[in-house]
């Protein structure tokens, strides 16, 4: 089976920078994806990594460390609108699904 | 290139009565997945299929749940005999292909049992 870990719940300001973690234990690892949602609608696609390193977009970033099953989605220069849950994904090769996370909710405060 | 469609947006049942939640996919995508999600709580997988095809079940309650993706027309998450603990959001999502493709979610249906 799979497990993935996030934090519940995060707090941050507007302006800084926030790191959001996933540790996720896995067999068959094909990627790692972030996805966004904010209240009361559907997630949305924000990020893939299937190898090792740093993906940076735009002022959102996500790493993977396949060796440690850990990944980390970066925040940077924080909005109102960031608030929101994200969550984090992995895919199976045996499974050929996704499965997610519960998410962590991020409060950007002013 | 229209996204993924649900409807009803939003659906109110009396318990004891079925549920109907339809799901089509974006253009160009053959697998379909379902989600439910509770206030306040993540997204839990509940089946994936392909066309004709039921490929994963193992989220489903072994009662009363029943999905389908026929070879033509939206796919289907059945409700029978609906109880208040099922209210919730049913997300459903699609991908071009199976495993490592991103899914696109659609806006949701939102089932409220009376």
């Amino acid at each position: 089976g799979q497990n993935i870990d996030q934090p519940t719940e995060m707090t941050a300001t507007e302006g800084a920078i926030v790191q959001i973690n996933c540790t996720y234990q896995t067999s068959g690892f094909n990627g790692l994806f972030w996805y966004q949602q904010h209240a009361g609608e559907a997630p949305t696609f924000l990020s893939y990594n299937v190898l090792d390193g740093l993906e940076e977009k735009g002022r959102f970033s996500s790493f993977l460390s396949r060796s440690k099953g850990y990944s980390y989605l970066l925040l940077k220069e924080l909005q109102m609108k960031d608030s929101a849950s994200y969550l984090c994904a992995v895919s199976n090769t045996n499974a050929g699904k996704s499965t997610f996370g519960d998410g962590t909710t991020l409060t950007v405060k002013p | 290139n229209a996204g993924v469609m649900q409807n009803p947006r939003h659906l109110v049942r009396r318990r004891g009565q079925e549920a109907r939640l339809r799901c089509s996919p974006m253009k160009g995508h053959s697998h379909v997945y379902w989600y439910r999600q509770l206030p306040e709580e993540g997204l839990k997988f509940m089946v994936y299929l392909q066309k004709e095809n039921i490929i994963d079940e193992s989220g489903m309650p072994k009662e009363r749940f029943s999905a389908e993706f026929p070879k033509e027309g939206p796919s289907i998450l059945r409700i029978q005999q609906v109880v208040r603990g099922d209210s919730a959001a049913y997300f459903c999502a699609s991908s071009q292909g199976q495993g490592a493709y991103e899914q696109y979610f659609g806006p949701g249906t939102r089932l409220t049992v009376t």
